[in-house]
């Protein structure tokens, strides 16, 4: 697609469950990044994935948090037994190969999470 | 670790000229980009460095010291629309760490 798309835009879930937020990056990007943006701060890196290499999950806040690539393209960034401190707003982000002098990185419009 | 930070809010007027200061100390460095995000938007690029000096696109300009750690984004006859917060983050081999972004008000 023409940008990088996340789904959904919202989601509500009660403390306890899992839930999956998923980022279609743009077509040809090889890199692939998750963020999280907390209510007023600044961007927390998630983790990092590049081409067929392994994942940089070095920002993974707990092992309730996992993320894979299927087909080096779409990801999906699974939080299980969700706590209230997981909510946030998860964006979603690519590049060439690595973020490049011209224009960085592309976001999506990302997902906000609440957890009740 | 990994510091960057960056005033947490500032007021303009609108056709003045601002400028937000960012500081880093960072373990490596490959790059300082500025980033633009409105209320409930995704951040958007605005400017890159990786050379000291000052790079000029339009009314926006971002100025960088290595030996410093510092950075600057200018951003000249200030619009309405210029209200968003503004991030700086340091490219560190492939991860972006950015700051807490600075939430700039242009008043009429």
């Amino acid at each position: 697609g023409a940008g990088v798309s996340q789904s959904p835009s919202n989601k509500v879930t009660e403390k306890g469950k899992d839930v999956e937020l998923r980022c279609d990056p743009i077509s040809g990007h090889t890199a692939l990044y998750w963020y999280r943006q907390s209510l007023g701060q600044g961007l927390e890196f998630l983790i990092y994935f590049q081409g067929n290499s392994a994942p940089d999950k070095s920002g993974l806040p707990s092992d309730r948090f996992s993320a894979e690539r299927t087909g080096g393209s779409v990801s999906t960034l699974t939080i299980q037994r969700t706590q209230q401190e997981d909510s946030a707003v998860y964006l979603c982000a690519s590049s060439l190969v690595r973020a490049q002098a011209n224009y960085g990185y592309t976001f999506g419009s990302g997902t906000r999470l609440t957890v009740v | 670790g990994q510091n960057i930070d960056q005033p947490t809010e500032m007021t303009a007027t609108e056709g003045a000229i601002v400028q937000i200061n960012c500081t880093y100390q960072t373990s490596g460095f490959n790059g300082l980009f500025w980033y633009q995000q409105h209320a409930g938007e995704a951040p958007t690029f605005l400017s890159y460095n990786v050379l000291d000096g000052l790079e000029e696109k339009g009314r926006f300009s971002s100025f960088l010291s290595r030996s410093k750690g510092y950075s600057y984004l200018l951003l000249k006859e200030l619009q309405m629309k210029d209200s968003a917060s503004y991030l700086c983050a340091v490219n560190n081999f492939n991860k972006f760490y950015f700051g807490s972004g600075t939430k700039l008000n242009v008043k009429p």
